[in-house]
């Protein structure tokens, strides 16, 4: 069964870090593009970040750009998101999702659960 | 970033049609997928590449895509489809959502 599990979220203040982790199991990690969506309060789906399946390419959403950056460790089976200079608006439940070895122009597929993290003094 | 437009909400009757609608202007150069999103879980794949449907997905989701529109289709609409939904889109390197439907079945 493919399964993704996400933690790391927590209360962080404003312009502190946190590093979001999402441990994947039950399919070949290594050959697939990942991504992290978020999702703030009673809002909709914001697409944050994604990654190659080496890790060689990746790509952001505008407003994290130069704050969040996304690794990911195939020896480990596990992505990452380092989150520093952390904002208000960044307070969202953080999804990771698996993409199609294609990548770029494919589908999020399966989803994890989520962690939670919320910016506030 | 890439702007998607979907309607707020939409209202159906159980066993009837649903549509939601996705427009943006170049979805006719990219493919659309759909989410689906029911209170307190995480998005689920319903529809990609504008009209494959995942295995597991009931057949009477389907979806379709025409010039700058796509749409999202409920046959015969049960209760458990309330939920949001959601389009996907990619412009270059980068996705975007759309602001999500609301989809309530009266």
């Amino acid at each position: 069964e493919v399964q993704l599990v996400e933690s790391g979220g927590g209360l962080v203040q404003p312009g502190g870090s946190l590093r979001l982790s999402c441990a994947a199991s039950g399919f070949s990690f290594s050959s697939y593009w990942m991504t992290w969506v978020r999702q703030a309060p009673g809002k909709g789906l914001e697409w944050v970040a994604n990654i190659k399946h080496d890790g060689r390419e990746n790509s952001y959403v505008d407003s994290v750009k130069g704050r969040f950056t996304i690794t990911r460790d195939n020896a480990k089976n596990t992505l990452y998101l380092q989150m520093n200079s952390l904002r208000g608006d960044d307070t969202a439940l953080y999804y990771c999702a698996r993409a199609p070895p294609s990548g770029i122009g494919g589908w999020f597929d399966p989803w994890g659960l989520g962690t939670l993290v919320t910016v506030s003094s | 970033s890439y702007e998607l437009t979907q309607p707020p909400s939409v209202s159906v009757s159980p066993g009837q049609t649903a549509s939601i609608s996705c427009s943006g202007d170049k979805l006719g150069e990219t493919y659309v997928c759909w989410y689906q999103q029911k209170p307190g879980q995480s998005p689920v794949l319903v529809i990609y590449q504008d009209t494959k449907r995942p295995s597991g997905v009931p057949e009477r989701f389907s979806g379709s895509s025409s010039g700058n529109t796509a749409t999202l289709t409920i046959s015969g609409t049960q209760a458990m489809d309330e939920a949001d939904y959601y389009c996907q889109a990619w412009d270059s390197s980068t996705a975007s959502f759309g602001g999500g439907t609301k989809l309530t079945v009266l």
